[in-house]
């Protein structure tokens, strides 16, 4: 079975401040590796993907993740945040064959102060 | 392109009664997942539907059940709600050709409150 862990529950940043927030996983097979995004009241947006070739993943709103695989990891970073990053983020796993089923993480909650 | 939509937005109930919960997938899609999403809490899966069957489950009781429409769209029930029912809950669709993957797309959810 596969499980997911945020590291961070919150993480505050101010305005421009560059900000990465961790994500592990575990799992006994290949996985394909997701971030998603909630805004206050909605669904989830998909922010970017890994499903195989360069580790690097760029995604929308200037975010990118990076897949470690020795390290289990999938880390999602941004540069410069500005205060419409506001929101929570989640990290989720699929089994890389076979059923669609996602499994997510806690989540975290990034707040951007000015 | 509407998305996924979800119906009703919000929904109290008290406990004991039950439930339906509605989905209708993404133009093109022809299969449903449904999560449970708790206050403070990552999505839960719940159960997947594709070619009007059950194909995945998670760890939900049999209260829960679903059911798909030969137009794709979905229905979520919950019988006999505990207060502990209470969640967003989140229909995403996706199309799985071959049975290979498809990104889901989420839609806004529906606000399940249990009294």
């Amino acid at each position: 079975a596969q499980s997911v862990t945020q590291l961070d529950s919150q993480v505050p940043v101010f305005e421009e401040a560059p900000v990465e927030l961790r994500c592990n996983y575990s799992s006994s097979v290949s996985v394909y590796l997701f971030w998603y995004v909630q805004y206050p009241n909605q669904g989830l947006q998909l922010l970017l993907k890994y499903l195989s070739g360069s580790t690097l993943v760029k995604g929308i709103n200037g975010f990118e993740a990076e897949f470690n695989k020795s390290q289990t990891s999938f880390h999602l970073r941004k540069p410069s945040v500005h205060i419409s990053d506001t929101a929570e983020y989640f990290c989720a796993v699929r089994r890389g064959q076979g059923a669609q089923k996602l499994v997510f993480g806690q989540g975290t909650r990034l707040t951007i102060n000015p | 392109d509407a998305g996924v939509t979800q119906s009703p937005t919000h929904l109290i109930k008290t406990r004991g009664q039950q439930v339906t919960l509605r989905c209708s997938p993404k133009s093109g899609h022809d299969t449903v997942s449904w999560y449970q999403q708790a206050l403070g809490q990552g999505p839960q899966f719940i159960f997947q539907y594709y070619e009007e069957e059950e194909r995945q489950r998670g760890n939900f009781p049999d209260r829960f059940s679903g059911h798909q429409f030969p137009n794709y769209s979905s229905e979520l029930n919950v019988n006999a709600l505990l207060l502990g029912d209470s969640a967003l809950y989140l229909c995403a669709s996706s199309w799985a050709p071959s049975g290979g993957w498809g990104e889901q797309f989420f839609g806004p959810g529906t606000r399940l409150t249990v009294l």
